[in-house]
């Protein structure tokens, strides 16, 4: 059974850096797939924040791509991501997942990130 | 980029009812590539369909999936309580390599 978990902050301050680790159980981030950050502002729609590969290669969101950074860590079976120079827009519920092509199965559960002073 | 959108923004049916939702890519989609999720309020997205058309594990039969090139449908034949949720469609590309709609709402009339 793949499980995530998310874990970080759950206030930053505005034009801080927001940092989230996401910890998976059950399957080795080393043997495939995509793994990546979506995001959930309340009451809003989903967005893909950006994804990475088990060998490191990144791909994110043209709209965010300035702000973000995504990295592995195969040996604590991990992956993090940290947006930069936040503001109230990012306030959000952000989900780590694996991606696939054929769908998004595993979801962590998510985390409320607010961004406040 | 592609993007899609989803109509209606909100669907009004009694538990029964046939659910019909939409979703329009603004150009072509492999249907490979192409999936829909059910959100319920607190909760991650759940995989209903794959593939256009392949229903997740432990998805019931009465929801199905349709479509192709820039056009997609997700019908759920017999609206069950436990359905009343928003549900989104998803494309799988290059660049981006996800795009959602906007989603739509089922809700109860």
């Amino acid at each position: 059974q793949v499980q995530l978990q998310e874990s970080g902050p759950g206030l930053v301050k505005p034009s801080e850096t927001l940092s989230l680790t996401c910890a998976v159980s059950g399957y080795s981030i080393s043997s495939g797939y995509y793994w990546g950050w979506i995001r959930q502002p309340p009451g809003k729609g989903l967005e893909w924040i950006g994804s990475i590969y088990h060998s490191g290669s990144t791909y994110y969101n043209p709209s965010l791509k300035s702000r973000v950074t995504i990295s592995v860590d195969t040996s604590k079976n991990q992956f993090s991501l940290k947006l930069s120079s936040v503001t109230a827009a990012d306030t959000a519920v952000y989900y780590c997942a694996r991606v696939a092509a054929m769908g998004v199965y595993y979801w962590g559960q998510g985390t409320l990130v607010t961004v406040s002073s | 980029e592609i993007v899609l959108t989803q109509s209606p923004g909100t669907l009004s049916l009694s538990p029964g009812e046939r659910a019909t939702l939409s979703c329009r890519a603004s150009q072509s989609v492999s249907s490979s590539y192409l999936a829909w999720y059910q959100q319920k309020p607190g909760q991650a997205p759940r995989l209903l369909i794959y593939g256009a058309s392949s229903r997740a594990t432990g998805i019931p039969d009465r929801f199905s999936g349709s479509g192709s090139g820039t056009d997609f449908t997700l019908t759920i034949s017999r609206l069950e309580p436990e359905d009343f949720a928003v549900y989104y469609c998803q494309q799988y590309g290059s660049s981006p390599l996800l795009t959602f709609g906007g989603g739509t709402k089922v809700e109860i009339k």
